[in-house]
């Protein structure tokens, strides 16, 4: 079935490197993709989003990359620092009634001092 | 904080009980969205209701059922449980027009 997905269930970074978190979606209806940053024991947590007709959104040290040709989103955060520690969840709105959203399985960013 | 809330926090229980879960959504959000997050997999989107009614379902089992009532709080009720029901629930609300959803902080569900 279609599913939203990651490449890569782990990423172990240096602080103030940057981090990139990849995700291939494969739903070409889908139109609104959106970034979530879930710590351990909490709720996920809105980082950042993007429309189909955007290619790149900038936030406060994030970056969302959206390549449709490809079917690629990516997440790219600057200075990583020991708190952006968690798992990141890309997800879509997929073509099914409502807004619900579409998750990946998730990537879990690990930052060392 | 997200401004939304759930109760319980944790909840135990034994096989073939039933429970129920709670959720208040963000002041002024008519959406409502349940999600289950078992171990080593994403968030599954179970139901979602819009002002009182059902707008759109996921994969949620027979054996489960919620509900949105006047004033927006929802509850989802799940029965004949099974030790594979053990998981986080999570409720998100998101005002309308929106797809961004903001998450409560869980409900911890333990079948024993």
């Amino acid at each position: 079935g279609e599913s939203v997905g990651l490449h890569l269930p782990t990423l172990s970074v240096q602080e103030g490197d940057n981090s990139i978190i990849n995700c291939a979606y494969s739903n070409s209806a889908s139109d609104y993709f959106i970034w979530y940053k879930q710590e351990s024991g909490k709720g996920p947590q809105f980082i950042i989003d993007i429309r189909s007709n955007m290619d790149k959104r900038q936030g406060q040290r994030v970056t969302v990359l959206l390549n449709k040709t490809v079917k690629h989103l990516s997440l790219q955060i600057a200075a990583t620092q020991p708190g952006d520690s968690a798992v990141y969840f890309c997800a879509e709105n997929g073509d099914q009634a409502g807004t619900a959203l579409i998750f990946g399985k998730g990537t879990t960013l690990s930052v060392s001092s | 904080d997200s401004g939304v809330t759930q109760t319980p926090k944790h909840l135990i229980t034994a096989t073939g009980q039933r429970v129920t879960l709670r959720c208040s959504p963000r002041s002024g959000d008519l959406s409502v969205y349940w999600y289950q997050q078992s171990l080593d997999q994403g968030l599954q989107f179970l139901i979602q209701y819009y002002n009182g009614e059902e707008r759109a379902k996921g994969n949620i089992l027979e054996r489960f059922s919620a509900q949105q009532f006047p004033d927006l709080h929802s509850e989802l009720n799940l029965s004949s449980l099974e030790l594979g029901d053990s998981a986080l629930y999570f409720c998100a609300s998101s005002p309308w027009g929106s797809n961004e959803q903001f998450f409560g902080p869980g409900t911890r569900l333990t079948v024993l």
